[in-house]
C-alpha cells in the first residue's frame, strides 16, 4: 500500500483481556517497529524487526507483550492480560534505509 | 545524558517570524538525522533528513547540522498558525543504524 495501514484504530477493551494489534508497512520496506505513546508523552520503543533476523525485543515493558512478523511483511503485536497502564497509543512505523521512518495512524488502546 | 536532547518548550512565536528548534546528539558515530512534526492527535510525520554538515533547505524548513558539535536544527520562515505542533529529533543509532533515538519533542505555538 502506499503508506503503513494499522488496524483497529481505536480500542477499548477491558482489564485482564488480551489485544491484537495490526501493522501492515509499505511494501518492500524491511525494517518494522513498533512504539508507543502515552498521552502527552514522547515515543517509548518496544520492537524493532528487520528482515529474517531475530527481532530487537529490548523495550517491550513486560512478557504480557509479545509481537510476530509473518512473511516479512504484516506484524501484530499482542498485549496479553491488559492493564490499565497499557492505554496508550500504539504506532508502527517502517523504513528503507537509509530514509526516516514512515509511521501509521496508530492504535489509540483504552482499558477500562 | 539523554541520547537526544530538545528543549521540551513550549515555543511560542507570532506569525511570520521565524522559528528556531534546536536538538543535541550523544552519539558521535550517527550519520543521518531526521525531523518530524506531530500534530495533536495524530502521528510523527517525517518533513526533513540532513546527512552533511551545513544547511538543507526545502522551502519554508531548513536544516541545520554540526557534527562537530552534536547539533542539528530546524528552522521554520514566515511561521504560519498551521505549523502549531511538536517536533521531534530523530537520529539513528550508529552502531545498529536502523533503530532511531527520538528525543522528547518541542512544542511550538504560531500566534496568529
Amino acid at each position: 500500500g502506499a503508506g503503513v495501514s494499522q488496524s483497529p484504530s481505536n480500542k477499548v477493551t477491558e482489564k485482564g483481556k488480551d489485544v491484537e494489534l495490526r501493522c501492515d508497512p509499505i511494501s518492500g520496506h524491511t525494517a518494522l517497529y513498533w512504539y508507543r505513546q502515552s498521552l502527552g508523552q514522547g515515543l517509548e520503543f518496544l520492537i524493532y524487526f528487520q528482515g529474517n533476523s531475530a527481532p530487537d525485543k529490548s523495550g517491550l515493558p513486560s512478557d504480557r507483550f509479545s509481537a510476530e512478523r509473518t512473511g516479512g511483511s504484516v506484524s501484530t503485536l499482542t498485549i496479553q492480560r491488559t492493564q490499565q497502564e497499557d492505554s496508550a497509543v500504539y504506532l508502527c512505523a517502517s523504513r528503507n534505509v537509509p530514509y526516516g521512518y514512515t509511521f501509521g495512524s496508530g492504535t489509540r488502546l483504552t482499558v477500562v | 545524558q539523554k541520547e537526544v536532547e530538545q528543549n521540551s518548550g513550549p515555543l511560542s512565536v507570532p506569525e511570520g517570524a521565524i522559528a528556531s528548534l534546536n536538538c543535541t546528539y550523544s552519539d558521535r558515530g550517527s550519520q543521518s538525522f531526521f525531523w518530524y512534526r506531530q500534530y495533536s492527535g495524530k502521528s510523527p510525520e517525517l518533513i526533513m533528513s540532513i546527512y552533511s554538515n551545513g544547511d538543507k533547505e526545502d522551502g519554508r524548513f531548513t536544516a541545520q547540522l554540526n557534527k562537530a558539535s552534536q547539533y542539528v536544527s530546524l528552522l521554520i520562515r514566515d511561521s504560519q498558525p498551521s505549523d502549531s505542533a511538536t517536533y521531534l529529533c530523530a537520529v539513528p543509532r550508529s552502531n545498529t543504524g536502523n533503530q532511531f533515538y527520538f528525543g522528547t519533542g518541542t512544542s511550538l505555538t504560531v500566534i496568529p
